[in-house]
C-alpha cells in the first residue's frame, strides 16, 4: 500500500516569513495529493489539492508543488499570519480508481511566532 | 448545509461494553471512511465503504466493525472496546472520484477505561 512521509513534524517561523512542509509518497500510481489544515480541537479541512497532471497550484498565500519523478510534493505558505498556526497533513491517493482511500502523513505542527 | 454529522462528540465507556458511533452525510457521497487520530501517528484509516453494502478494511481494522445499509449512514461499531481504542475518531465522505477531497465530521473523542 501507499506510504506517505511528512517533514518536519514541528515548524516554527516568524510571522511574515514563509513556511514549507514536504511530503514523499511511495506508490507511483497515486495521482491525487490534498493538504488539510487542522486547528486545535477541530476537524481537518481541505486547503488545497493537486493532481498528478499539474506541477504547481496556487491559491492566494498557499501553493503546492509536485515532482512526480521524485514522488515528492510540498506545501508553501507565504507571508505567514497567526491564524496559520495549526497542524497540517499531506495525503495521497488514486483518485477515480483503486479501492483504498487517502493515506495521510503524520502531520506538521506549524507555529507562527509573533 | 452540506455536512458530515458524527455522534456522540465525547464518550467515556468501560472495557468490553459495546458501543456505536454514528456517521451521517447529506451530500449523496458514495465513499465513506473512518479514521482514528493519535498523537504522533496522524490519521489512520480503519474501514471504508465504496457504496451501499460495500465495505473493506483499512490499515487498522482490528477491534472494529462497520456497516453500510444506506448511502448516507456509516456507523462504527466497537463490539468489545479496550483501552488501546481510546482515540479521536473521524468519519469522512467524498464522491466516488476522490479527486474532490474528503469532508470530515466533527470528530468523536472516545475514552475506554
Amino acid at each position: 500500500g501507499e506510504n506517505v512521509e511528512q517533514h518536519p513534524s514541528t515548524l516554527s517561523v516568524q510571522e511574515g516569513d514563509s513556511a514549507v512542509i514536504k511530503c514523499t509518497y511511495s506508490d507511483s500510481a497515486s495521482n491525487y495529493f490534498p493538504w488539510y489544515k487542522q486547528e486545535l480541537g477541530k476537524r481537518p479541512q481541505l486547503i488545497i489539492d493537486i493532481r498528478s497532471n499539474v506541477g504547481e497550484k496556487k491559491d492566494q498565500r498557499i501553493a503546492v508543488t509536485l515532482n512526480k519523478t521524485a514522488k515528492h510534493f510540498s506545501l508553501h505558505i507565504t507571508e505567514t499570519q497567526p491564524e496559520d498556526s495549526a497542524v497540517y497533513f499531506c495525503a495521497a491517493s488514486q483518485a477515480g480508481g483503486g479501492a483504498d482511500g487517502l493515506t495521510f502523513g503524520k502531520g506538521t505542527h506549524l507555529i507562527i511566532q509573533p | 448545509e452540506a455536512q458530515v454529522t458524527q455522534n456522540p462528540r465525547y464518550l467515556i465507556t468501560v472495557t468490553g461494553k459495546k458501543l456505536t458511533v454514528t456517521c451521517s452525510q447529506n451530500m449523496n457521497h458514495e465513499y465513506m471512511s473512518w479514521y482514528r487520530q493519535d498523537p504522533g501517528l496522524g490519521l489512520r484509516q480503519i474501514y471504508y465503504s465504496m457504496n451501499v453494502e460495500v465495505t473493506d478494511k483499512g490499515d487498522v481494522p482490528e477491534g472494529y466493525k462497520v456497516s453500510r445499509k444506506e448511502k448516507r449512514n456509516f456507523p462504527l461499531i466497537l463490539e468489545s472496546p479496550s483501552p488501546n481504542q481510546t482515540s479521536l475518531y473521524f468519519c469522512a465522505s467524498s464522491l466516488r472520484d476522490r479527486g474532490t477531497g474528503y469532508t470530515f465530521g466533527s470528530g468523536t473523542r472516545l475514552t475506554v477505561v
